[in-house]
């Protein structure tokens, strides 16, 4: 089954910053990858999916692909408090999600 | 439109007891997904459930863990003679579209589950 692997962090950025979010993959059948965020005590959400190489911009959010070098990325732009939460990554296509660990992210005021 | 619902969303258990988790999908929603997460760890997949069927059940411990999905009413996730380690957060999925187009899941509050 397709697995990946981030960082599990905390990464701690200043409120402002850009947050590099990151998550590395060894299956080269992976070819769309998901984002979920979770805040702490919350259930999982979905805020970015990419299927092609290059970049997907969606506001302040960022998805970068690169099956070359088998990495995908999430950058949040003008990170703020609320965007403290752990980011999840999964590799498609699948017929079930498997998560990675999780990046905790935490943006201090 | 309402969500994901998951009942109930705490649970005290005593060691041996049986825990039943119930969930019901979005409308319109035919894919169940059941997760659990222990405390400061991450996301495990247990089982992928359509009407009636139990599709993918690769993540489920071999014994005391069931799931169902009935064709009338809500998926169950059942833990038989729980331990102390089946404390978590145990996580329901739905989607409307499964295979090897699943990539949105939408995800009820979950289910807390305390074993004492």
């Amino acid at each position: 089954q397709k697995e990946v692997e981030q960082n599990s962090g905390p990464l701690s950025v200043p409120e402002g910053a850009i947050a590099s979010l990151n998550c590395t993959y060894s299956d080269r059948g992976s070819q769309s990858f998901f984002w979920y965020r979770q805040y702490s005590g919350k259930s999982p959400e979905l805020i970015m999916s990419i299927y092609s190489n290059g970049d997907k911009e969606d506001g302040r959010f960022t998805a970068q692909l690169n099956k070359a070098s088998q990495y995908v990325s999430l950058l949040i732009r003008d990170s703020q408090p609320s965007d403290s939460a752990t980011y999840l990554c999964a590799p498609g296509p699948t017929d079930k999600l498997i998560f990675g660990t999780g990046t905790r992210l935490q943006v201090f005021p | 439109n309402a969500g994901v619902m998951q009942n109930p969303r705490h649970l005290v258990r005593r060691r041996g007891q049986e825990a039943r988790l119930r969930c019901s999908p979005m409308k319109g929603h035919s894919h169940v997904y059941w997760y659990r997460q222990l405390p400061e760890e991450g996301l495990k997949f247990m089982v992928y459930l359509q009407k009636e069927n139990i599709i993918d059940e690769s993540g489920m411990p071999k014994e005391r863990f069931s799931a169902e999905f009935p064709k009338e009413g809500p998926s169950i996730l059942r833990i038989q003679q729980v331990v102390r380690g089946d404390s978590a957060a145990y996580f329901c999925a739905s989607s409307p579209r499964g295979g090897s187009d699943t990539g949105e899941l939408f995800f009820g509050e979950g289910s807390r589950l305390t074993v004492l």
